[in-house]
């Protein structure tokens, strides 16, 4: 199966700044890459898939890049609303693995 | 707008079977893949399998022996028996929409819609 690992574990951010996440797969996986935001109590929400393409609703304030094996979601000017649990997830192949999460914390 | 409802006991015994439902609504049922996905108290996500509305199925290889997967359509609900559960096994349990295919091919797509969830402990 494809490995996801995301880094760092934990960023901590200053409301307004710029929040930059990694994820990296063990093996190419094109642009079959997602993006969810995790809140607590909540489920998943898809943020970006294909890699850069935000999913409907989500703010541009969210961007991802990259392909084949290394991935950044952006956020810039945080709000307080994305204090959360960020996943990145390849849908290449089978099984569906996602990484182990970012959570980006409030400085 | 497509909403995921899933349903089931919230406490199952050590050994016994783990059963949930999944309803759909505003939408149908057709042409998805149905992912049930889990996550452990405090740890990250883990994808279990789907089933398509014409039945078939794909498992994850470390819960294959245990699990099934089943769809009934008339109901827009797709079904999850695990069996044979742990203390492993408690999570949050939650139902998801994926890849779609039309008549000709499949087009791969991540979990768009999720339901809320439901948390399930494997205790005595």
């Amino acid at each position: 199966e494809i490995v996801m690992t995301q880094s760092p574990a934990t960023l901590s951010v200053s409301p307004g700044e710029r929040a930059i996440l990694s994820c990296r797969a063990s093996q190419s996986v094109r642009s079959f890459l997602a993006w969810y935001q995790q809140r607590p109590g909540q489920a998943p929400r898809l943020l970006i898939y294909g890699a850069s393409t935000r999913a409907t609703g989500v703010p541009a304030r969210f961007s991802g890049s990259g392909s084949g094996t290394e991935f950044t979601l952006i956020i810039n000017s945080l709000q307080s609303e994305d204090f959360a649990v960020y996943y990145c997830q390849q849908y290449v192949n089978w099984p569906r693995t996602f990484g182990q999460g970012t959570k980006v914390e409030m400085k | 707008q497509v909403q995921l409802q899933e349903s089931g006991p919230g406490l199952v015994k050590p050994s016994e079977t783990l059963s949930l439902t999944c309803t759909v609504s505003g939408g149908s049922i057709s042409h998805y893949y149905w992912n049930w996905i889990r996550q452990s108290p405090g740890k990250g996500l883990e994808w279990i399998g789907y089933i398509y509305f014409s039945g078939s199925t794909t498992y994850n290889p470390s819960l294959k022996s245990r699990l099934s997967l089943s769809v009934d359509t008339s109901k827009n609900q797709v079904s999850l028996n695990l069996n044979s559960v742990t203390a492993a096994d408690t999570a949050v349990y939650f139902c998801a929409r994926g890849t779609y295919c039309s008549s000709v091919s499949c087009y791969q797509f991540p979990f768009e819609y999720w339901g809320q969830g439901v948390l399930v402990t494997v205790s005595s």
